[in-house]
C-alpha cells in the first residue's frame, strides 16, 4: 500500500538552531516527492519536490531534503530556523494519475 | 491576483443543510482536487477531475458530490451536512505530465453545527 509517514506530530526549536522533520514513504516504485508548508490561515505552499536525478533537491526559504532509497525516506532539513518558519509541514508523495498521498504533518514551533 | 481561488474561505452550516463549495482557477491546468484536512490526519482525497467530462472518487467520497462546470472552475457540494464534515477543505490544480505538483487554493473552513 501506498502511504507516507510522519513520525513527528510537534517539533519545537529555537531560533538559529538546525531543522530536520522526518518523512517515510511506502511505495512499489520511485515516487515522486514533495514538501509543501502550510503556514496559520493560508494554504499550501510548494517547497520543493523530487522526481528523479540528484537525491539532494534544493527548495524554496532555505529549505532542502535528500531523497534516500534504501530508508525509504524523504527528510527536509534547514540549517537556520527563522520565526517565520513556524508552520505546518506536510510531507506527499504521488501515487499515480497525479494524485497525491499526504503524511499527517508535522507542526513546528520556533522559540526566540 | 490569486491562481486558485476558493469560496467561501469559511462558513457555519447546520446539519442536513445543503452546501456548495467552489473554486476557479486561472493557471490553465486541466486537472482539479477537493481534498479535505483533519488534524492529525493530513490532507485526503475527496474527489479529482483531469477534464470537464472526466471526474472520480478519491478516498473518501461519501456524503460529498462534485461538479466540473467548465475547465477553470470546480465545485463541491455536500447534499446534506453532518457535524463529522466539519473540516477544513482545499481545492488544487494540476497538469498532465511533468512531475505531479500540484498548487493549492486557500481553503474553505467549514462548520456544521
Amino acid at each position: 500500500a501506498q502511504s507516507v509517514t510522519q513520525p513527528d506530530i510537534h517539533i519545537t526549536v529555537s531560533e538559529g538552531a538546525s531543522l530536520e522533520l522526518r518523512c517515510n514513504y511506502s511505495y512499489g516504485a520511485t515516487p515522486y516527492l514533495f514538501w509543501y508548508v502550510q503556514s496559520p490561515g493560508q494554504g499550501l505552499q510548494l517547497l520543493l519536490k523530487y522526481f528523479s536525478g540528484d537525491t539532494l533537491v534544493q527548495g524554496i526559504k532555505g529549505f532542502e531534503a535528500e531523497f534516500k532509497r534504501s530508508q525509504s525516506s524523504f527528510n527536509l532539513r534547514k540549517p537556520s530556523v527563522h520565526w517565520s518558519d513556524a508552520a505546518e509541514y506536510f510531507c506527499a508523495l504521488s501515487g499515480g494519475y497525479n494524485k497525491l498521498i499526504f503524511g499527517a504533518g508535522t507542526r513546528l514551533a520556533v522559540h526566540p | 491576483d490569486a491562481d486558485v481561488t476558493q469560496t467561501p474561505r469559511n462558513r457555519i452550516t447546520k446539519t442536513g443543510k445543503r452546501i456548495m463549495l467552489e473554486c476557479s482557477q486561472t493557471k490553465g491546468h486541466d486537472r482539479m482536487y477537493w481534498y479535505r484536512q483533519d488534524p492529525g490526519l493530513g490532507l485526503r482525497l475527496i474527489y479529482y477531475s483531469f477534464d470537464v467530462k472526466d471526474i472520480n472518487k478519491g478516498e473518501i467520497s461519501d456524503g460529498y458530490s462534485v461538479s466540473r462546470q467548465a475547465q477553470a472552475k470546480f465545485s463541491l457540494s455536500l447534499e446534506s451536512a453532518i457535524p463529522n464534515q466539519t473540516a477544513l477543505y482545499f481545492c488544487a490544480t494540476g497538469r498532465e505530465g511533468g512531475t505531479d505538483t500540484q498548487y493549492f487554493g486557500p481553503g474553505t473552513r467549514l462548520t456544521v453545527l
